[in-house]
C-alpha cells in the first residue's frame, strides 16, 4: 500500500490552457474525492466517485470542470480554459464506503496560472 | 447546508497541553474529524468522533458533544513538530466531509 500518490506535483501554465491531473487512490478504496484548497483556507470538495460513478458534483464546480474515474481505479481532473482563480492547491483522497473511514490525501499537485 | 468555525490562530508553548475548539452547524450528523496539515503537505487523519465523549490517541484527544455542535481537539507535551493546521471536518449523511478552514498552530520554545 503506496498511499494516495497525484501527479503532477506542480503545474504551471498560462491562462486559458487546458490541464489535467492524475489521482492514483489506495488500490483498495472505492470512494475517490477531488478537493481544491487555497492558502489559509480548508479542503473545498469538488467531485467524489463510488467505484467509476460519479456520485456528486459541488454547485460551486464550474462546466470548465470534468473528472473521470473510467475503471473504476485512478482519476482525471481536468480543467479547460484555466482562469487566475483556478490557481490552489489540488488534493484527491481515496476511502472505503462505510462513513466512519477516514478520508487519505494525497500529496496534491500545485497549479500555478500565469 | 453545513457551517464549521475554528479559530484562526493559536499559540502554545514547548511541552504545554493546547485545546483546539471547533462548532458546527448541520443537518443529519454522521461523524467528525480531526486532520493535521503541515505547510506544504497533504492532511493526515487524527481522529474521529461519531458518539459524544472523548477518544484518547496517545498524546491527542478529542471531544465531540452533539446536543453543543462542539468539539475539541487536545494535544499534550506539546512538540515543535506539531505546529502545524488544525482541520475539523464534518460528515452529515453520507456525504462528502465539509472541512473548516483549519487552525494554525505555532508552537514555541
Amino acid at each position: 500500500d503506496t498511499g494516495v500518490s497525484q501527479d503532477p506535483r506542480h503545474k504551471i501554465t498560462k491562462r486559458g490552457q487546458n490541464v489535467t491531473f492524475r489521482c492514483d487512490p489506495i488500490s483498495e478504496h472505492n470512494r475517490l474525492y477531488w478537493y481544491r484548497q487555497t492558502l489559509g483556507q480548508g479542503p473545498e470538495f469538488l467531485t467524489y466517485f463510488q467505484n467509476e460513478a460519479q456520485l456528486e458534483k459541488s454547485r460551486l464546480l464550474s462546466d470548465r470542470f470534468s473528472a473521470e474515474r473510467p475503471k473504476g481505479s485512478f482519476s482525471t481532473l481536468e480543467i479547460q480554459r484555466t482562469e487566475q482563480g483556478d490557481s490552489a492547491m489540488y488534493l484527491c483522497a481515496s476511502s472505503h464506503e462505510s462513513p466512519g473511514q477516514p478520508q487519505h490525501f494525497g500529496d496534491g499537485t500545485r497549479l500555478s496560472i500565469l | 447546508g453545513q457551517n464549521i468555525d475554528q479559530p484562526t490562530e493559536m499559540t502554545a508553548t514547548e511541552g504545554a497541553i493546547v485545546q483546539i475548539n471547533c462548532t458546527y452547524q448541520t443537518s443529519g450528523f454522521n461523524g467528525l474529524f480531526w486532520y493535521q496539515q503541515h505547510a506544504g503537505e497533504a492532511p493526515t487523519f487524527l481522529s474521529y468522533n461519531v458518539l459524544d465523549g472523548l477518544e484518547e490517541k496517545g498524546r491527542f484527544s478529542s471531544f465531540l458533544s452533539r446536543s453543543k455542535g462542539y468539539s475539541y481537539l487536545l494535544l499534550k507535551e506539546l512538540q515543535m513538530k506539531d505546529s502545524a493546521s488544525y482541520l475539523c471536518a464534518l460528515r452529515a449523511g453520507n456525504t462528502p466531509l465539509v472541512f473548516g478552514k483549519g487552525t494554525r498552530l505555532s508552537v514555541i520554545a
